[in-house]
């Protein structure tokens, strides 16, 4: 089944310790990104990747990182986590780059950091 | 900066009727056009999308209307069921030399009642 995968699911942490939330995807698509979910504010683009060892910030990439060393997989790495990064967040995979194409989004990981 | 935006926050219909979702986008440069659904605990799902040298497109049970003249998209939705209940957004695809982002409005929660 062709899916983009997530984990965990939900994450309860403490301000500063490291986390990193795995995305991966089975469709061998080159382009993926994450984005963050917040009431009100709806969906906001963190990071993106074109392809492998390709990455580019989004709109609210401040306080992450992210790592592309294969084409499936796309981590999402809070290296000091702070309370204003707790919301939703989700990551997607699609076929094209500059591509009119669908996102593939997986099934989000809830972060609370307290 | 341009954004896309929804004329209403909350949708609520009666099984059986058309609901209509509407969407404005202030970027002329965008060339595509996306509607996502979000259910309850879940990551969006496509639901229909078009380019910018169309006006309609037609789904199953959905249609998506463009009207480039005043950079209105909608989403409309015949014979609703409750299944349809969910948060839905319009993207529009945003292509630059550096890839392309999907810009989300905010959502508009449609309600389905019996």
């Amino acid at each position: 089944e062709a899916q983009v995968t997530q984990n965990p699911r939900y994450l309860i942490t403490v301000t500063g310790k490291k986390l990193t939330v795995t995305c991966s995807q089975n469709m061998n698509h080159e382009y993926m990104s994450w984005y963050r979910q917040d009431p009100g504010l709806g969906l906001r683009q963190i990071y993106y990747s074109m392809n492998v060892e390709v990455t580019d910030k989004g709109d609210v990439p401040e306080g992450y990182k992210v790592s592309r060393k294969e084409k499936r997989n796309f981590p999402l790495i809070l290296e000091s986590p702070s309370p204003n990064q707790t919301s939703l967040y989700f990551c997607a995979s699609s076929p094209g780059v500059s591509m009119n194409t669908e996102a593939f989004f997986g099934q989000g990981t809830r972060l609370t950091v307290v | 900066g341009e954004s896309v935006g929804l004329h209403l926050p909350t949708l609520s219909v009666q099984e059986g009727d058309n609901s209509i979702i509407n969407c404005a986008y202030s970027n002329s440069a965008s060339d595509y056009f996306i509607w996502y659904k979000q259910e309850s605990g879940k990551g969006p799902q496509f639901i229909i999308d078009i380019r910018s040298n169309m006006d309609k497109r037609q789904g199953q049970r959905v249609t998506v209307l463009l009207n480039k003249t005043v950079k209105h998209l909608s989403l409309q939705i015949a014979a609703t069921q409750p299944g349809d209940s969910a948060v839905y957004f319009c993207a529009e695809n945003i292509d630059s030399n550096s890839g392309y982002a999907l810009n989300f409005g905010k959502g508009t929660s449609l309600l389905v009642t019996p």
